[in-house]
């Protein structure tokens, strides 16, 4: 089993605020993916880090995928309350296809 | 554009009911998938399918069962319900290591 650590589990910050997620895992991925879910909806993918080191930028978000494959970041600069909802790193290994992250349940205060 | 869809949006069974769980994807994407998600939790993996006529066993397999015999559908059986298995259950669609599509979820209460 090729586990993904997501940290912290639970994170609720002010509006405005920067906060940084991370997904962890002892095993090394060919891609990673970052998915949002929101209430009462299935995930959906914001973006996809492909080479070590690679950093990806969606607005106010920014991904980085670790040099040896096997951790990524996100972080959120000046959060909004739309920003709230669990989410949930993937990792990519062959033909296992996808495993997914113990999840960050983020919610933005107004 | 369907994508992934899934029946019943909401289900509500008594312990020892036999129940399926429909999904189909229009996207003609090899793997299939089921997740069952927990509150507060993430997504862990029941029972996958890499094509038509594979299926596998992911970390939860206990008390369903899959079959793929086509493309399209994956349904998703719990043989006799049980209060372990109240959850919401997601099915997803991909190419191998690509973007996963998901469908809207299946809200399963079993009393």
């Amino acid at each position: 089993t090729q586990l993904l650590e997501q940290s912290p589990q639970f994170l609720s910050i002010q509006e405005g605020e920067n906060l940084t997620v991370y997904c962890n895992s002892s095993s090394v991925f060919s891609s990673l993916q970052w998915y949002r879910q929101e209430p009462g909806e299935g995930p959906v993918l914001l973006v996809t880090v492909v080479t070590g080191g690679e950093v990806k930028k969606l607005k106010r978000l920014t991904f980085q995928f670790g040099d040896a494959r096997k951790d990524s970041s996100l972080h959120i600069t000046a959060a909004q309350p739309g920003d709230t909802g669990l989410y949930l790193c993937a990792g990519a290994a062959g033909a296992n296809n996808l495993f997914f992250g113990t999840g960050t349940r983020l919610t933005v205060i107004p | 554009n369907a994508g992934v869809t899934q029946t019943p949006k909401f289900q509500v069974l008594k312990t020892g009911q036999s129940m399926t769980l429909q999904c189909a994807q229009d996207m003609n994407h090899e793997y299939m998938s089921w997740y069952r998600q927990d509150p507060g939790m993430g997504l862990r993996l029941i029972h996958y399918s890499v094509g038509a006529g594979i299926t596998d066993q992911g970390e939860v397999p206990n008390g369903y069962n899959v079959s793929r015999s086509t493309t399209e559908d994956f349904p998703l059986r719990l043989l006799s319900a049980a209060p372990s298995q109240t959850s919401v259950y997601f099915c997803a669609s991909n190419t191998l290591n690509t973007e996963a599509f998901f469908g809207q979820g299946t809200r399963l209460t079993v009393v």
